[in-house]
Formats: structure tokens, C-alpha cells, sequence
């Protein structure tokens, strides 16, 4: 168990809905970090935040949006959803300062969009 | 754009045997990092690689990086059955316009060690 926490596990939901993916880091981690992994696409970087503020983005589309709150917990808002967004979304989260700056993962949530 | 390129991407290898996994990458960089992922869960860290010549080991596992030829390397010593997984690298994109942390993943290593 990493101490970091996704909800839900599972989301299926059809095309043209939006979601919204939640995580809680570990305790005392500042930095969030969201990926997306398909088969086609691998295991991509979408967006991170540190201490409520965005500081990169990656391949994230348009549709999807993300924040961090006050209590650092984030949440991935994906909209207008497509049957290629179905996939597994990780939330990692690392001190970010600190070696060995490392990120540890949740469980992940597996959303289909039918 | 950094890259990260792993091979083989897939190995199947028999209970007993030795096997290097390679994790290639395009541009300098100091932090490596190697996860393990079993089918249908989540990303388990087995090494961070901070520094060129970094060796690390546990159990049947050792991993290494030389930052000049922007190479890691991953061997498996006498595989066993329960090291069946896939293995990924990955690469802090910290140095080229990224953010702290950035993780750019190889395609993954999906290893089956057979009996």
C-alpha cells in the first residue's frame, strides 16, 4: 500500500458524460501527479500540481481538467468523453523536494466509456 | 522531447536464468526510476537511480546507471516464477522545460519466467 488513495476503482459510463477521478496523496506529499495508460498509448503524463498550484502539463486534452485543493487531495475532471479515453488513471504524489524525489502510485481508477 | 526506450519488450524466460533489461534515453539525465506493474494493478517503485554509476540491488533484481551513455540496465539473476510482470523505466523530464518529478515512461518490459 502506497498511502496514496484513488476513488473510484472502477467508472463505467457512456460517451458524452463527464466524470471526475479523485485522489488523496500521501500524507505530507505536496506534489500531485496524474497519468493516463491505455494500450495504444502507454503510460502517459497528463498534469501535476504542488501545494494547489498547476506546475506542468503533458498530454492532457482539452476535455480533461484537473485541480488540487487546499486539503491537497485533487481531483481529474474528464468531459465530453470519447471511447479512446477509456483507461487506467493513475495518481502518484512525492514530497518533490526532497531525495529521492520519488513518486508513489495509487491504485488507480479504470474508467470505460461505452 | 525526451524519449525513453526500452527493450525487449517482451521476454520470456525459463526459472533459473539470468536476463538484462535495457532502458535507452534521449538526453541527459540524473534521475531514473524502475516500476514494477502486475496485470490489472498499480505501479509498484523498485529503484531510483540518482546519479551516473548508481547500482542498486534487491533479491534477483539490480539495476544501474551510466548518465553518459543515457542508459539503465535492469538483470534479473536466476528468474523466478513470482518476478513475472512488466517493467517499466522511467526518466525525470525535470532537465528540458519539465517540471520536478515529470516521469516520461518506457513502453515497458513484460517479462513470463516459465517453469
Amino acid at each position: 500500500d502506497s498511502g496514496v488513495t484513488q476513488t473510484p476503482k472502477h467508472l463505467i459510463t457512456a460517451t458524452g458524460q463527464r466524470v471526475t477521478l479523485r485522489c488523496s496523496p500521501r500524507s505530507g506529499d505536496l506534489s500531485v501527479y496524474w497519468y493516463q495508460q491505455s494500450l495504444d498509448q502507454g503510460l502517459q503524463f497528463l498534469i501535476q500540481y504542488y501545494n494547489g498550484e498547476e506546475r506542468a502539463k503533458g498530454n492532457i486534452l482539452e476535455r480533461f481538467s484537473a485541480q488540487q485543493f487546499p486539503d491537497l487531495h485533487s481531483e481529474l475532471n474528464l468531459s465530453s468523453l470519447e471511447l479512446g479515453d477509456s483507461a487506467l488513471y493513475f495518481c502518484a504524489s512525492s514530497v518533490r523536494t526532497v531525495p529521492p524525489y520519488e513518486q508513489y502510485f495509487g491504485p488507480g481508477t479504470r474508467l470505460t466509456v461505452t | 522531447e525526451l524519449k525513453v526506450e526500452q527493450n525487449p519488450l517482451f521476454l520470456s524466460m525459463q526459472e533459473g536464468k539470468n536476463y538484462t533489461i535495457y532502458c535507452n534515453y534521449s538526453t541527459t539525465s540524473d534521475r531514473l526510476y524502475w516500476y514494477r506493474q502486475d496485470p490489472g494493478k498499480s505501479l509498484e517503485s523498485l529503484f531510483v537511480l540518482l546519479s551516473n554509476g548508481a547500482v542498486k540491488q534487491e533479491g534477483r533484481l539490480m539495476a544501474s546507471l551510466d548518465t553518459k551513455a543515457r542508459l539503465s540496465t535492469l538483470h534479473i539473476t536466476a528468474a523466478v516464477h513470482d518476478l513475472s510482470a512488466t517493467y517499466f523505466c522511467a526518466v525525470d523530464n525535470r532537465n528540458y522545460g519539465g517540471s520536478q518529478g515529470n516521469l516520461i515512461f518506457g513502453k515497458g518490459t513484460k517479462l513470463s519466467v516459465k517453469p
